[in-house]
């Protein structure tokens, strides 16, 4: 059973930069048969896809986050990691990662879920 | 990008009522539209992906249905651990989610 769990500080001061690694377990994260996937939900609001990452490094990002983001991965670890730049309160929110499903004709879904961690960008 | 509006943004019904959420994308997703099981303080659940199809170990009282731009999530006979928030998501291009639905136990 495939289990993702984030870590990362739960305090960044505004303009730094947010560091989270999401650990996998359960299945290979070099299988190729998934993407990586990042996603926030800050307090009260709903949730916001950041990006997402294959083995073979190749990523895609949410535009409005684009100039900021940066998804890596690291194989022999089992980990995929997150860096958020230049941050500001607006940035504060429960940070999730994901596994991504690709199937055929268009299926496309988030099957597995860690719990998330919470991030406070605050001086 | 693609927008995603839900309705309605909260509901409470009765143990046992038929429950249904609509989803809208703002232009053609096709089929992929996925929903979602948000409770506080845990991890979003798959309950339904590619409009219908059943994420295993959910419970045959959730179904999926739409097409297009339209899209439906019908919870069958609310069940008393069905409270929750439900978000729709769209993956037909960059990954969007609605705004949610918070449903209630009457």
């Amino acid at each position: 059973q495939v289990q993702l769990q984030e870590s990362g500080p739960g305090l960044v001061k505004p303009s730094q930069t947010l560091s989270l690694t999401c650990s996998v377990s359960g299945v290979s994260i070099s299988s190729g048969d998934y993407y990586w996937s990042w996603i926030r939900q800050p307090a009260g609001k709903g949730l916001e896809w950041i990006g997402r990452i294959y083995i073979s490094g190749n990523t895609n990002y949410n535009p409005s986050l684009k100039s900021r983001v940066t998804i890596s991965v690291d194989t022999s670890k089992s980990q995929f990691s997150l860096e958020l730049s230049s941050v500001t309160a607006a940035d504060t929110a429960v940070y999730y990662c994901a596994r991504v499903v690709w199937g055929g004709l268009g299926s496309i879904y988030f099957d597995s879920w860690g719990q998330g961690t919470l991030v406070t960008v605050s001086s | 990008d693609i927008q995603m509006t839900q309705s309605p943004s909260s509901l409470s019904a009765s143990v046992g009522d038929r429950v249904t959420i609509s989803c809208r994308a703002s232009q053609s997703i096709r089929s992929s539209l996925n929903w979602y099981q948000k409770k506080p303080g845990k991890a979003p659940k798959l309950l339904i992906y590619t409009t219908s199809n059943l994420h295993t170990g959910v419970p045959s009282r959730f179904s999926g249905s739409g097409s297009g731009t339209d899209f439906t999530l019908t919870i069958s006979s609310l069940q008393p651990e069905d409270s929750a928030s439900y978000y729709c998501q769209q993956t037909y291009s960059a990954p969007t989610f609605g705004q949610g639905t918070k449903v209630e136990i009457k």
